[in-house]
């Protein structure tokens, strides 16, 4: 079945430096991806909504400049923490659908999350 | 935007029991759809219920869905210990939108 594939899994950075997460759809074209944000013992958060080709969608109360989204090709959509402090330390998981299939198949597809820690 | 509401936030059972979890949700939906996580870890889909169905099985889980109301239900019946993790209902509406999240259910199934 499809797959999304996002990496890295984990990561530990220092603040003040910039993250870079990558998350590919493996065995389809996603025009669309979907970023979200879950801090502990919390839900899911949509962050953006990215777009292959154009730019992305930014949720209310999301900073487009602190999170930059570039879907640069149909499999590919990166999430980029510029400047990262610590109260960005998070997990961050995207999604993506199979358009292929219709609306036959609404299943949603996410990638294994990666968890953000800034020190 | 947040739009699905989990009762209770947290629930804690003996192994064997059953345990249901509630999600209200505030708009049309396409489906309704149940995650479980672990843990720290990754969503794993559990089920699907679209907004044309009642009620769907699973193995060990049951979920209901009235649109009237707004609500669904997922029922782990026999729970194990191994069932201990987080629940999630996700909308789903038309087109090529992101699934909306509840708030979740921390369940702990003591062994």
């Amino acid at each position: 079945g499809a797959v999304v594939s996002q990496h890295p899994s984990w990561v530990i950075c220092k603040s003040g430096t910039s993250v870079k997460i990558e998350c590919r759809s493996l065995d389809f074209q996603a025009t669309t991806m979907f970023w979200y944000r879950q801090f502990p013992k919390q839900s899911l958060m949509l962050m953006a909504t990215s777009n292959e080709g154009s730019k992305a969608t930014y949720e209310q109360g999301v900073e487009k400049d602190k999170f930059l989204i570039n879907h640069a090709s149909l499999t590919l959509s990166t999430l980029t923490v510029t400047s990262a402090h610590p109260e960005d330390s998070s997990f961050y998981i995207c999604s993506a659908r199979d358009p292929r299939t219709g609306s036959l198949r609404t299943e949603a597809f996410f990638g294994q999350g990666t968890r953000l820690t800034v020190v | 935007s947040q739009q699905g509401e989990e009762d209770p936030q947290a629930l804690s059972i003996q192994e064997g029991e059953n345990a249901t979890m509630n999600c209200s949700y505030k708009t049309s939906i396409n489906n309704l759809q149940w995650y479980r996580q672990n843990s720290g870890r990754g969503l794993v889909h559990l089920i699907l219920i679209r907004s044309n169905e009642r009620e769907k099985h699973s193995g060990r889980l049951r979920v209901t869905l009235d649109t009237s109301k707004k609500s669904s239900s997922l029922l782990i019946t026999a729970s194990r210990a191994a069932d201990t993790a987080s629940y999630f209902c996700a909308t789903d509406a038309r087109g090529n939108t992101p699934l909306v999240f509840g708030k979740g259910t921390r369940l702990s199934v003591i062994a």
